[in-house]
């Protein structure tokens, strides 16, 4: 059974710090990595994806991957309390599937 | 952008109703999904298809059924309504499966 596994949280930050989420994952056959927010009663959105080992930066995000240790993760810089949020994390499911296998999701809150 | 458009954001339904949920993207998509949404669960899979009238069973099928007859269209169907899928429903669609998925607005579905 593929897993991606998250800390479901809530993890509380100030406003103005770094959020850090974390996600591991058990398929080593999996090479491509997406993030998505998703705001309470709302559609998962994508904000981030990832397909090489290191670090990718799109404004306040940084996706990071270490597919060695299979750990993705997700940093937000300048937290703020628009960002309060659960976040999901995906892999595909390797090659040949036409699926994603999706974490449960992290529940992140941005204190003012 | 990738535009998936689900047919109603709310639905009321009786027990023991057939009921359609309907799923249009935009991008030319091969694949489509619908998931179901519950508190602490996570998204889980309940239908996939992959081309035009291809479909597989993703993780909870019983009690489901799908139709794709055209590329851009993707039906979820519940052949007799029960209170248990009370849920939220989510089509996606991807490209290939190593893309992200995009998600419509959902459909909160309430059988009473």
């Amino acid at each position: 059974q593929k897993e991606v596994e998250q800390n479901s949280g809530p993890l509380s930050v100030p406003e103005g710090a770094i959020a850090s989420l974390n996600c591991t994952y058990s398929d080593r056959g999996s090479q491509s990595f997406f993030w998505y927010r998703q705001y309470s009663g709302k559609s998962p959105e994508l904000i981030m994806f990832i397909y090489s080992n290191g670090d990718k930066e799109d404004g306040r995000f940084t996706a990071q991957l270490n597919k060695a240790s299979q750990y993705v993760s997700l940093l937000i810089r300048d937290s703020q309390p628009s960002d309060s949020a659960t976040y999901l994390c995906a892999g595909d499911s390797g090659a040949g599937s036409y699926q994603l296998t999706f974490g449960k999701g992290t529940k992140l809150s941005v204190i003012p | 952008d990738v535009k998936v458009t689900q047919s109603s954001r709310y639905l009321v339904k009786r027990t023991g109703e057939k009921v359609f949920l309907e799923c249009v993207q935009d991008m030319d998509h091969e694949n489509m999904f619908w998931y179901r949404q519950d508190p602490g669960l996570g998204l889980r899979l309940i239908y996939f298809s992959y081309d035009v009238k291809m479909k597989e069973k993703g993780d909870i099928p019983e009690g489901y059924s799908v139709s794709r007859e055209k590329k851009e269209r993707f039906s979820l169907i519940l052949e007799s309504a029960s209170t248990n899928q009370t849920s939220m429903y989510l089509c996606a669609s991807s490209w290939t499966g190593d893309q992200p998925q995009h998600f419509g607005d959902g459909t909160r579905l309430s059988i009473l």
